[in-house]
């Protein structure tokens, strides 16, 4: 069974960083492309970026690309999201998700609630 | 980007009933994607590539469509198909999500 799980959420001060993990299970993550999805508390969804399955390419969100880097260590079977200089409307809901074109994002974690304020 | 519209933006339907849910594109696409979340879960794939149904997805969905133009069926409304769904495309970067379309019973 494939599965996701997200930590590393929680309050944290604006132009503060925060890194969130994904560990997934149930398959092989060095097989595929990875995606950070966020959801605010309104509902809008938002893709974040993704990262090819050897790490050896990332692709971001142009209003994001700037601040949040993704990483990943396939020994871990672990996806990072780096965010950093967070603001409030950072404030979200951080989903990681299996991702490949053709069959979208297949599987969801669970999510973690991010909470950016002072 | 491609900015996608779904409506409407909140619907009902009871048992039984046909429920259909459009997404427009700013820009054509070459296919869509549809994910159901049901209050407090997370997303859950529907359908990829318009009109393929995920797995384990029952058959009363559907989705069809092509260009600036799609949509998502459910045939005979159930009451666990209650939930908010969203369109979202893979043909542009950076990848967009439709508003959603929340579908109460």
């Amino acid at each position: 069974e494939v599965q996701l799980v997200e930590s590393g959420g929680g309050l944290v001060q604006p132009g503060t960083s925060l890194k969130l993990s994904c560990v997934a299970s149930g398959f092989t993550f060095s097989d595929y492309w990875m995606s950070w999805v966020r959801q605010t508390p309104g509902k809008t969804m938002e893709w974040i970026g993704d990262i090819k399955y050897d790490g050896s390419y990332t692709h971001y969100a142009p209003s994001l690309k700037n601040r949040f880097t993704i990483s990943r260590d396939n020994a871990k079977s672990t996806l990072y999201l780096q965010m950093s200089n967070v603001r409030s409307e950072d404030t979200a809901t951080y989903y990681c998700a299996r991702s490949g074109g053709s069959s979208g994002f297949a599987y969801w974690g669970q999510g973690t609630l991010v909470t950016v304020s002072s | 980007e491609v900015v996608l519209s779904q409506s409407p933006t909140t619907t009902a339907a009871s048992p039984g009933e046909k429920v259909t849910i459009t997404c427009l594109a700013s820009s054509s696409v070459s296919h869509m994607f549809w994910y159901q979340q049901e209050s407090g879960a997370s997303p859950k794939l529907l359908i990829y590539s318009t009109s393929t149904l995920a797995s384990g997805v029952p058959d009363r969905f559907s989705g069809s469509g092509s260009g600036t133009s799609y949509s998502l069926t459910i045939n005979t409304m159930e009451a666990e198909d209650a939930a908010t769904y969203y369109c979202q495309q893979w043909s542009s970067n950076p990848w967009t999500f439709g508003g959603g379309t929340k579908l109460e019973l």
